[in-house]
């Protein structure tokens, strides 16, 4: 059964800061990886889909990378601002074609 | 464009009262997915449906869920005797295939069983 990790639970970081955020999943066996933003009380933004066969893409300020074989993504944020504050959840696809989540970070951005 | 759309925005029924969940997925999508956001479970798939296949039911929680398409097109998830661990947001996502393909997802249907 496929599992999907993000740790930390939540982060705080100045404004401007560079981060990463951090997902790993324990079935090599992928179609693709989602990252998606969600806003307190809203739907999931989708951000970035990398396809199995993808090392990593870009979005303006995002940039995601899939090492499959190591079971792990991460989605690199510059020049972090307060309106990057939201849960950013990680999702894979396998052949079912459904997704399985992880539990999200939460980001807080200080102004 | 329209992006996915769920009414109602949010529902409180009654312990034991039937509702049904509304979903208007992406013009040209042919695949349709429930999802349920809970606290303690996070996100978690309940069923989809591609085209005119048989849907994939493997992961509603009881018999009491239920959901049909009608038309390739809009969706309507449906709880019969509502249960207080039911309460959670409800969420459609629709995509142009199965497996390879981005889903995009409505705003959720908020469900509250008192």
């Amino acid at each position: 059964k496929q599992e999907v990790t993000q740790i930390p639970a939540a982060l705080s970081v100045p404004e401007g800061e560079n981060l990463v955020l951090n997902c790993s999943f324990t079935d090599s066996a992928i179609y693709n990886l989602q990252w998606f933003r969600q806003d307190p009380g809203k739907g999931l933004t989708s951000l970035l889909l990398i396809q199995s066969s993808q090392r990593e893409q870009t979005s303006g300020r995002l940039n995601a990378s899939l090492d499959k074989s190591s079971g792990r993504s991460t989605l690199y944020i510059a020049a972090s601002q307060p309106g990057d504050s939201a849960t950013y959840l990680c999702a894979v696809s396998g052949a079912n074609s459904k997704l399985t989540f992880g539990k999200g970070i939460t980001l807080s951005v200080r102004p | 464009g329209a992006g996915v759309s769920q009414s109602p925005s949010n529902k409180v029924t009654e312990k034991g009262k039937d509702v049904e969940l509304r979903c208007d997925p992406i013009s040209g999508h042919t695949a349709l997915y429930w999802y349920r956001q809970s606290l303690g479970q996070g996100l978690e798939f309940l069923i989809y449906f591609q085209g005119n296949s048989a849907p994939d039911k493997s992961g509603l929680p009881s018999d009491r869920f239920s959901a049909e398409r009608t038309g390739g097109s809009v969706s309507t998830l449906t709880i019969q005797r509502t249960q207080q661990e039911d309460s959670a947001v409800y969420l459609c996502a629709s995509s142009l295939g199965l497996a390879y393909y981005e889903q995009y997802f409505g705003p959720g249907t908020r469900l509250t069983v008192t």
